[in-house]
Parts: C-alpha cells; structure tokens; sequence
C-alpha cells in the first residue's frame, strides 16, 4: 500500500470521548488527506495539508481537527466523538494536488457507541 | 453542480466474460479522470489516470476510456478473474484557478461480482 500506514485499523469509542487517527507515510509526499467512507455517499475529504503544518479544510470537516508536524505523520482528531462519525477512515496521499496519481491506506474503521 | 455518475450500480458476471462499467459526469472545469478499484476492507487502488487530451488508457486487461465532449467514461474489463470482484469507482478532478488546487468529486462506485 505503497508505504502509507494507518493507526489504529479499528476502534470502538463512547460518545462524548475524544479520538485520534495516525496516518504515517515513508514516500515523502507532499500532500496528505483524510477521507471518510460511508454507505451511499462516494468518499468525501474531512481535511487535507499541502506541507508541514499547512491544512486545510474538505467538505466535511466540521468535528474534526487535524495536524501534521512532521512530513510523514497526519493526524486527524475527532474532538468530542458522535455516532454521526461512525465511518471508515481513508488516508491518502500524493505528490501534487489533484495531477497525480493518489495512495491510499487500509482504512480505519470507527465506531461511536 | 459537480457530479459523477456510475452505472450499473452493481453487477454479476461469470468469470472470463467482459463487462463494462459506465461513468457520467458533470464536472467543471476538467482535470482529470480516474478510475479506482477497492477491495472489500482495503483503500481504494489507481487503475488508470486520463487528461483531456487522452481518450484510451489500458492497465493489462482494464481499459477506460474517455468522451471529453459528452463526458462519459468507461471502464472495460477483458476475460474477467475471481480477483475482480470489487467496486470500481470513477472520480473527477477539478481544476480551480485559484492556485494550483484541484478537487477529486467522487461516484459511489460499481459493485462488481465475478462468480466461478
């Protein structure tokens, strides 16, 4: 899955409980996204960071913070979890915006009970 | 409003025949178009990556093709294997001219079944 690592694969959480999602890449891309995955709805961007410390907000980004401090780590954090957030998480990554070709993770699947 | 369209929504066939996947959409301004194949419980994988400028890609046996004018694609799968069985999924990319942004608007994809 070309070098992209994501942490945890699965996870069940309270509602009310804050929650943090690893991505680690070892390609050296410049951009990293996160994705939500749900029945009925194509894969929508949460967020998305263009370098070290640059971010920006997807679609769907209301409930979630993300931060990358480092080139290879992007985290995406659910501030105060709710069963709308249960999903599957996608990590992705690419060298340019929306030109090249995009990798993807093994996904994250949340649950909020 | 940016939309991508896909048919059939899912699909059975029997393995070795060919199948092709449609793919709709209504997208400004163009970029690219891609087409995607995801496992049950894996991230999605790059088939093909086409401009506009490029009306036919093939990967092995999956070929995509590209109408810019009626922005239509298809995805066409030649002598079709067990490990096929997937859903494909089209995805647009637009590019702003505000800096050097482009956004991928995504189809829900093409359950595809390949039965022995």
């Amino acid at each position: 899955d070309a070098g992209i690592t994501q942490s945890p694969r699965h996870k069940v959480t309270e509602t009310g409980t804050p929650v943090t999602l690893r991505c680690h890449q070892t390609e050296n891309h410049r951009y990293m996204y996160w994705y939500r995955q749900d029945p009925g709805h194509g894969l929508r961007l949460i967020h998305y960071s263009y370098g070290v410390k640059d971010t920006d907000k997807g679609e769907v980004s209301d409930g979630y913070s993300v931060s990358r401090s480092k080139t290879e780590d992007f985290l995406l954090t659910l501030e105060s979890a709710t069963s709308s957030q249960t999903s599957v998480y996608f990590c992705a990554i690419s060298e340019g915006s929306g030109q090249g070709e995009a990798f993807f993770g093994q996904g994250t699947r949340l649950t909020v009970v | 409003k940016n939309q991508v369209e896909q048919s059939p929504q899912s699909l059975i066939i029997l393995e070795g025949k060919n199948c092709t996947l449609q793919c709709n959409y209504t997208v400004s301004p163009f970029s690219n178009l891609r087409w995607y194949k995801q496992d049950t419980g894996r991230g999605p994988v790059s088939l093909t990556i086409m401009t506009f400028s490029e009306n036919t890609k093939s990967n092995g046996r999956y070929t995509a093709t590209l109408d810019a004018d009626t922005k239509q694609s298809s995805l066409h799968i030649t002598a079709s294997q067990l490990s096929d069985s997937a859903s494909y999924i089209c995805v647009v990319s637009a590019h702003f001219t505000a800096g050097n942004n482009r956004k991928l608007i995504w189809g829900l994809g093409t359950s595809l079944a390949v039965n022995p």
